[in-house]
């Protein structure tokens, strides 16, 4: 079936310095899935930071990006600069072929440290 | 903005009792669904409606039951709670296949003792 992996677990990153967060992802399913970040502040639902439905496309929103890279099948999120706020956990997710559900990964806690 | 409401927050169950979750959106979406996590794993997918007074199975439906009464509403019980439920779970509504993103609840943190 389709799944998605994200190797960390807890990334902590010094303030105003860049990240990296890898999810790749297998879509057995379906040739090439639309992909989504999802963000989970504390306290809060999960809600969408950005979806890519067009490999080799890249999305962005508040300062994060991701490709959608077909031929590794990741889709990694980066942010040049990151700041205490962004301390969150992020999940990477795949429409499965049905697109009536999200097929997630474990999420990734972020803390972000003066 | 899409709001999804579920309550309780959180919830100490003993094994064997009947848990009820339940879930309230206000923007008409067909789409409901219940995720639990685990600490390692991502969100899993037990059961989701697209129309009231109907329920499918999601990936992890064992032990679970779904309710949607209404559009707005859609409840998760467990009527025997086990040990391997503790969990927290997520409600998410999407106002239908062609509306990818999800609306989610803030979660409700589950534990049973």
């Amino acid at each position: 079936g389709d799944s998605v992996t994200q190797t960390e677990g807890q990334v902590t990153v010094s303030e105003s310095k860049s990240l990296i967060i890898n999810c790749t992802y297998s879509a057995t399913s379906i040739g090439y899935p639309n992909l989504f970040w999802y963000v989970r502040y504390p306290g809060e639902g999960l809600q969408l930071l950005l979806k890519v439905i067009t490999a080799g496309q890249k999305g962005s929103s508040r300062g994060f990006e991701a490709t959608y890279n077909k031929e590794a099948t990741s889709f990694h999120l980066q942010k040049a600069s990151v700041q205490e706020s962004d301390s969150a956990v992020y999940y990477c997710a795949l429409a499965s072929s049905s697109f009536s559900k999200l097929v997630f990964g474990q999420g990734t806690s972020l803390s972000v440290v003066p | 903005e899409a709001a999804v409401t579920q309550s309780p927050r959180s919830k100490v169950a003993v094994t064997g009792g009947k848990v009820t979750l339940s879930c309230h959106q206000t923007n008409n979406h067909d789409y409901m669904y219940w995720y639990r996590q685990d600490t390692g794993h991502g969100l899993r997918l037990i059961h989701y409606s697209y129309v009231a007074d109907s329920t499918e199975k999601g990936d992890i439906p064992d032990g679970y039951k779904a309710s949607r009464p209404s559009q707005e509403n859609f409840s998760l019980i467990l009527e025997l709670a086990s040990l391997s439920q503790t969990a927290v779970y997520f409600c998410a509504s999407r106002p239908g296949l062609s509306a990818e993103t999800l609306y989610f609840g803030s979660g409700t943190r589950l534990t049973v003792l």
